[in-house]
């Protein structure tokens, strides 16, 4: 069970340059988020699913777009990279249970993009 | 969202008990209190989450005052791999909830040998 993984680790790219950062879980969860980190912040939502084929959108979407076509991954993509996406990515997911403001998250290791 | 203020930073000694606070003034009856903490280069990790009651885990406690405005968590024994930034967040029922997470900017942890 390796919970969630997150491809890749580091990746560095030019101005206007796009990449697609990929979010996989093993654990069978209908939700999964994805969160930017900058230094010195705590995370902000981009984009969110709340189940396949579903997404929305976060506190911060505007440059990212993203895609559940299967339920254990989740796509954030940046179609054209600026300088101020330079952050380190986190993917989450969590499972939908009776409670759902009581679920917890379960947070990947991160993706570390530098945009040059 | 509900807000929460947290110190920046708090020292601790190893294997002493560390009690870091929560302030939640505006919380709502149908919030919960969850904590996470975030190793040095590692995504967030849950550690607990309460209602009323205060609740015991094997990683720490949540003790939650009466009136619900505030909350404090207790390591018991902290240990070098404590050191973490530790986010106290707020969680309401939204009804048909998207189960967001609200970070704020956290309590930065030091365990000093």
């Amino acid at each position: 069970n390796a919970g969630v993984t997150q491809t890749p680790k580091f990746r560095v790219l030019k101005t206007g340059q796009s990449m697609t950062l990929l979010c996989a879980q093993d654990m069978n969860h209908e939700y999964m988020y994805w969160y930017r980190q900058d230094p010195g912040m705590g995370l902000r939502l981009i984009h969110y699913s709340v189940g396949e084929g579903t997404t929305a959108k976060g506190e911060v979407p505007d440059g990212y777009n993203v895609s559940r076509l299967k339920k254990q991954n989740f796509l954030l993509g940046l179609e054209s990279a600026a300088p101020s996406q330079t952050s380190v990515y986190f993917c989450a997911s969590s499972y939908v249970g009776s409670g759902t403001y009581q679920e917890t998250q379960y947070f990947g290791p991160g993706t570390r993009l530098l945009v040059l | 969202d509900a807000k929460t203020t947290q110190p920046n930073s708090m020292e601790s000694n190893e294997e002493e008990p560390v009690h870091l606070p929560c302030n939640h003034s505006t919380i709502s009856g149908t919030d919960y209190i969850h904590w996470y903490r975030q190793l040095p280069s590692q995504g967030p990790e849950y550690v607990i989450h309460g209602l009323t009651s205060n609740v015991n885990n094997r990683m720490a406690s949540l003790a939650i005052a009466e009136d619900r405005k505030s909350s404090t968590l207790i390591l018991h024994r902290a240990t070098l791999r404590d050191a973490a930034v530790y986010y106290c967040i707020l969680r309401g029922g939204y009804g048909g909830a998207t189960n967001k997470l609200i970070f704020g900017t956290g309590t930065l942890l030091a365990v000093q040998p």
